[in-house]
């Protein structure tokens, strides 16, 4: 089975701290994606990757930046958090059938 | 891009009872078909999907789906839910595999 795992399921962060969410795939699937999901907007795309050092702005990029080093590695940066960025942040991977989510990182930034 | 649309944010229904979750997308283009589910505090889990063949596909756990070409329309149904049926279900459109796109989530909450 695909395994998508994310470095934190809950974290506190204050305003104004860079903050880094790592999202690791064991299926070597080339395209990984960061969303953010609120409450009545469903999931919403931040940025994708197709390929390592390979990056795409997704529908709301603003306020943050992604690293792709390595193929199975994913990362999202919130260089100085604010609280409108309180959320939950969800990893996939996919390879052309669908997409394997990892478990979310709830972010609260005081 | 696509739209994808749920029009039912809530959907309460009673144990044993049978349920409709509607989800209708924008474009007619070859697409493929996805329903995910989310139980609290966790990630999205595939439920079923429509990548071509049988416009009727099925999953593990009693639900349905039919893919309707003329209406641009996949609605998830099951004939008898169960509590542990409650959840967030997306409906989420691809063109090539490569980008998807959500609806923005029905509720389902079974009523013992």
């Amino acid at each position: 089975d695909v395994k998508v795992t994310q470095s934190s399921r809950y974290l506190v962060k204050r305003t104004g701290e860079k903050v880094f969410l790592e999202c690791v795939q064991d299926m070597d699937h080339e395209n990984m994606f960061w969303y953010r999901q609120d409450p009545g907007l469903g999931l919403r795309l931040i940025y994708f990757s197709y390929d390592v050092k390979m990056k795409e702005k997704g529908d709301i990029p603003e306020g943050y930046s992604v690293s792709r080093e390595k193929k199975e590695r994913f990362s999202l940066i919130l260089e100085s958090a604010s609280t409108n960025q309180t959320s939950m942040y969800l990893c996939a991977s996919s390879f052309s059938r669908g997409q394997f989510f990892g478990p979310g990182t709830r972010l609260t930034v005081l | 891009a696509q739209s994808v649309t749920q029009l039912d944010s809530q959907v309460p229904v009673f144990e044993e009872a049978p349920v409709e979750l509607r989800c209708n997308y924008s474009s007619s283009v070859s697409v493929y078909l996805f329903w995910y589910v989310q139980y609290p505090n966790q990630g999205l889990q595939l439920l079923l999907k429509y990548l071509s063949g049988s416009t009727l596909v099925e999953s593990i756990n009693g639900f349905e789906a039919e893919f309707n070409k003329s209406q641009t329309s996949f609605h998830l149904r099951k004939p008898s839910v169960h509590i542990s049926d409650t959840a967030e279900y997306f409906c989420a459109v691809s063109e090539g595999g490569n980008q998807f796109y959500f609806g923005t989530g029905t509720s389902l909450t079974v009523i013992p």
